[in-house]
Order: C-alpha cells, then sequence, then structure tokens
C-alpha cells in the first residue's frame, strides 16, 4: 500500500534560519507529490506541488526518485512560516510535521 | 469564486446513530473528495465522486457512504456511529478526478461519537 512518511512531528528553529521538513514516499511509479500547509485558524491549503518546480513563499522541493523523497525546504525561515505542513501523494496524506519558528 | 463550504461545523452523536455530513464543492470544480482527520493525524482518504459517480475509494468500510448531487454538492453518510469515527472530516474539491490535481479543502465537520 501506498505511504508517506513524514519522520518529525515537530521541527523548532530558530528565524532566518534554513528549514528542511522531510517527506519520503513509498510508490515506485510516477509519483504525484504536494506540500499543504495549515496556518493557525486556517484551512488547509496547496502550497505547491513537485510538477509545477515553482518556489512559493520561499519554499521548495525537490523530488528524489533515487531515495523516494520530496523534501521541504526553505533557505531562511521567517516567523509567519510556522504551520502544520503535509506531505501528500495523490490522496495519500502523511502525519504531519509542526513548524515553530522562534524569534 | 466560493470556496469549500462544509455543514455542520461541529457535531455529537451516539454509537449506533447515524450522520449526514454536507459540502459544497467550489466554483466550477466537478470532483468532490471526503477525507477523516483523527486527532494528531493526516487526512485519511475515504472517497471521491466524479459526476455523481464514485471515482475511488480508501480503507473505510461500507457504512462510510456518500453521494454527488448534479450541482456537484456532496454528503457523506455514516451508519453504526463507533467511537472511533470521532473526527474532523474534511471535504476537498478539484477541478477534475484523479490524484494528480490539487484539491481545495473546506474547514471541516467536527463529529464527534460519545
Amino acid at each position: 500500500a501506498q505511504r508517506v512518511t513524514q519522520p518529525e512531528k515537530l521541527l523548532s528553529v530558530f528565524k532566518g534560519a534554513p528549514v528542511e521538513l522531510k517527506c519520503n514516499y513509498s510508490y515506485s511509479g510516477s509519483p504525484e507529490l504536494f506540500w499543504y500547509v495549515q496556518y493557525s485558524r486556517q484551512r488547509l491549503q496547496l502550497l505547491l506541488r513537485h510538477i509545477s518546480r515553482e518556489s512559493i513563499k520561499g519554499f521548495t522541493a525537490d523530488l528524489n526518485k533515487g531515495e523516494t523523497s520530496f523534501h521541504l525546504k526553505k533557505p531562511f525561515a521567517q516567523e509567519e512560516d510556522s504551520a502544520m505542513y503535509y506531505c501528500a501523494q495523490g490522496y495519500i496524506f502523511g502525519t504531519g510535521t509542526r513548524l515553530k519558528v522562534l524569534a | 469564486e466560493t470556496g469549500v463550504t462544509q455543514s455542520p461545523t461541529h457535531l455529537i452523536k451516539t454509537r449506533g446513530q447515524q450522520v449526514t455530513l454536507r459540502c459544497s464543492s467550489q466554483s466550477g470544480h466537478n470532483t468532490v473528495s471526503w477525507y477523516q482527520q483523527a486527532l494528531g493525524q493526516g487526512p485519511q482518504f475515504i472517497f471521491q465522486y466524479y459526476r455523481e459517480e464514485e471515482n475511488g475509494r480508501g480503507n473505510f468500510p461500507p457504512r462510510f457512504s456518500g453521494l454527488q448531487f448534479p450541482n456537484y454538492s456532496s454528503e457523506l453518510n455514516v451508519n453504526a456511529l463507533e467511537l472511533d469515527d470521532s473526527a474532523l472530516y474534511l471535504c476537498a474539491s478539484s477541478e477534475r478526478r484523479g490524484p494528480g490535481n490539487t484539491i481545495y479543502f473546506g474547514e471541516g465537520s467536527w463529529l464527534t461519537v460519545v
């Protein structure tokens, strides 16, 4: 069965530090990968998808088929990045990582 | 453009009862998916509806059923409620069916089963 793994429940970084949220997927075919974000008191929303290869709010995610990973990265974290982040492969979501950016 | 709306926002049911949750899809979207999100977990895919037909189903028992109407709104029905059904139920819509399409979520319906 397909599975998406986000190994960290909580990641705390200081403002201005680099951020990497890890995501590994299990499906070996051509994956449909997404990162969704949920800010405090807002609904879950798309952050980015692998097929578009774009940077949103300074975040990027690189697909590594060899390692079956789709880690989310940002070079300099901002306090407003604090949120819950979910990696998804198609309909399958990971358990999420809460990112806290400390002042 | 109207986003995905869900009702009710909160409800409490007794074990063994039945519940119906409702969802209006985003304007222009013909596909609706339902997810269950238990506390501390990610959303789990229940099923997807496209043009009034079920278009994919996750690992949920038959007592979870759905409907989609001609205006693309949708209902999730859960029969014989169990305590473990307590969760946030999310509806999401997309322009097209299939796992490669971006989905737009509603705010969810909180179900508590006592």
